[in-house]
């Protein structure tokens, strides 16, 4: 089944404690991205990667960092979480020659006490 | 710069009454056009797309919705609406960029269907 993995669905975490989201699709695709869901703000990009190894910043990148070392995987990194990344994360991915279409995994939700 | 406005950010509606969720962009060039919904607890999913041709896409559930060119406009609509449909919708536009592509993603507007 084609899909997009992300883990963990929940986790709560203190301020200061680093801790990464892994993100894994099946299906080949080379363009993934990073996205945060804030109420009443959409979803915003974090970072995206167009291939292995080619990874650019979205419009809020601040407080983290990504990795493309391997094509299926793109994991999120926050070094030093802060309670303003509380929030309900996103993985997806696309092939690069198409529309644009997103596909997307199920969601992190990451509460920073 | 490209945006998304989708002018509602909550929509009550009674089951088996019409719904629109309505939904402006600007851009600069030729985008494509998307509506993805977020089921309670779920990522979301695909729920219609425009990429060119006919202005009116029909996509899963009954779900259709309407590009205007002119108005920069993709409204989505149904006919007839079930309680299975209270989800969030996004409207979102994805426009070509060296290499690949930008989407950017409207605010969602949260549909409930009342019994």
């Amino acid at each position: 089944e084609a899909q997009v993995t992300q883990n963990p669905r929940y986790l709560i975490t203190v301020t200061g404690k680093k801790l990464t989201v892994t993100c894994s699709q099946n299906m080949n695709h080379e363009y993934m991205s990073w996205y945060r869901q804030d109420p009443g703000l959409g979803l915003r990009q974090i970072y995206y990667s167009m291939n292995v190894e080619v990874t650019d910043k979205g419009d809020v990148p601040e407080g983290y960092k990504v990795s493309r070392k391997e094509k299926r995987n793109f994991p999120l990194i926050l070094e030093s979480p802060s309670p303003n990344q509380t929030s309900l994360y996103f993985c997806a991915s696309s092939p690069l020659g198409g529309t644009g279409e997103l596909f997307f995994g199920e969601g992190s939700r990451l509460t920073v006490l | 710069a490209q945006s998304v406005t989708q002018l509602d950010s909550q929509v009550p509606v009674f089951e088996e009454a019409p719904v629109e969720l309505r939904c402006n962009y600007s851009s600069s060039v030729s985008v494509y056009l998307f509506w993805y919904v977020q089921y309670p607890n779920q990522g979301l999913q695909l729920l219609l797309k425009y990429l060119s041709g006919s202005t009116l896409v029909k996509g899963i559930n009954g779900f259709e919705a309407e590009f205007n060119k002119s108005q920069t406009s993709f409204h989505l609509r149904k006919p007839s609406v079930h309680i299975s449909d209270t989800a969030e919708y996004f409207c979102a536009v994805s426009e070509g960029r060296p290499g690949g592509f930008k989407t950017i993603f409207g605010a969602g507007t949260r549909l409930f269907v009342k019994a």
